[in-house]
């Protein structure tokens, strides 16, 4: 069974402070993929970043980063320089099929000015 | 803007009552998905619909029910409907079922 733990489950930082959220996944496929999502106050959720398998490359995209380890099970996504505005809920999520997406309890990320 | 509309935005009713929510995909989306969001149960999945036909169940109650139409938007009932079921509701849809889900912005739900 596809499993996602999110360990922290707030976080609060001092803008432009480097933060990074933890996600652990569980999985007996060889083939599945890793999402995150952002949820801000304003309760929509925002896709971000799909991995597969596959593809254990780090990403960069501006300030946000993920690390995606095989060997741990682990995604972690850093943001770097962190802004006010990165203040939200922040999902990862796995699906083996594309069928049934599973979802982290969430870590609510507080960045103070 | 994910291009996913979900109608209507806030919802509130009754124990006991029934309800539809309906959601229209991105265009050119094929596979329409329905979430649960609630504090105590996080985000779950209810159900998938692919070019009009039921492709996946999640933890969606009998209470529920949902469908695509040829036109390809989704609408999910709920019945008789309990104070548990207080929720947001998102519906997402991707291009094909192994794409990524593009979220709608919600319908929040309050039964009281």
């Amino acid at each position: 069974a596809q499993k996602v733990t999110q360990a922290q489950t707030e976080i609060s930082v001092v803008e432009k402070e480097d933060v990074t959220l933890d996600c652990v996944y569980e999985t007996r496929d060889t083939t599945y993929y890793l999402f995150w999502y952002k949820q801000p106050p304003s309760g929509e959720l925002v896709f971000l970043i799909r991995r597969n398998s596959f593809d254990e490359q780090n990403e960069i995209s501006g300030r946000y980063s993920w690390n995606f380890q095989k060997s741990t099970s682990s995604f972690n996504f850093t943001i770097t320089a962190s802004q006010v505005v990165d203040s939200a809920v922040y999902f990862c999520a796995l699906s083996e099929a594309f069928r049934d997406m599973r979802f982290g309890a969430g870590t609510r990320l507080t960045v103070k000015p | 803007d994910s291009g996913v509309t979900q109608t209507p935005k806030h919802l509130i009713t009754a124990t006991g009552q029934r309800v539809t929510l309906r959601c229209s995909p991105r265009s050119g989306d094929l596979s329409v998905y329905w979430y649960q969001q609630s504090l105590d149960q996080g985000l779950q999945f209810l159900i998938q619909y692919y070019n009009g036909e039921e492709r996946a169940k999640g933890n969606i109650l009998e209470r529920f029910s949902a469908q695509q139409f040829p036109d390809l938007h989704s609408e999910l009932n709920l019945s008789s409907l309990e104070l548990g079921d207080s929720a947001l509701y998102f519906c997402a849809s991707s291009l094909r079922v192994q794409e990524t889900q593009y979220f709608g912005p919600g319908t929040r739900l309050l039964v009281l």
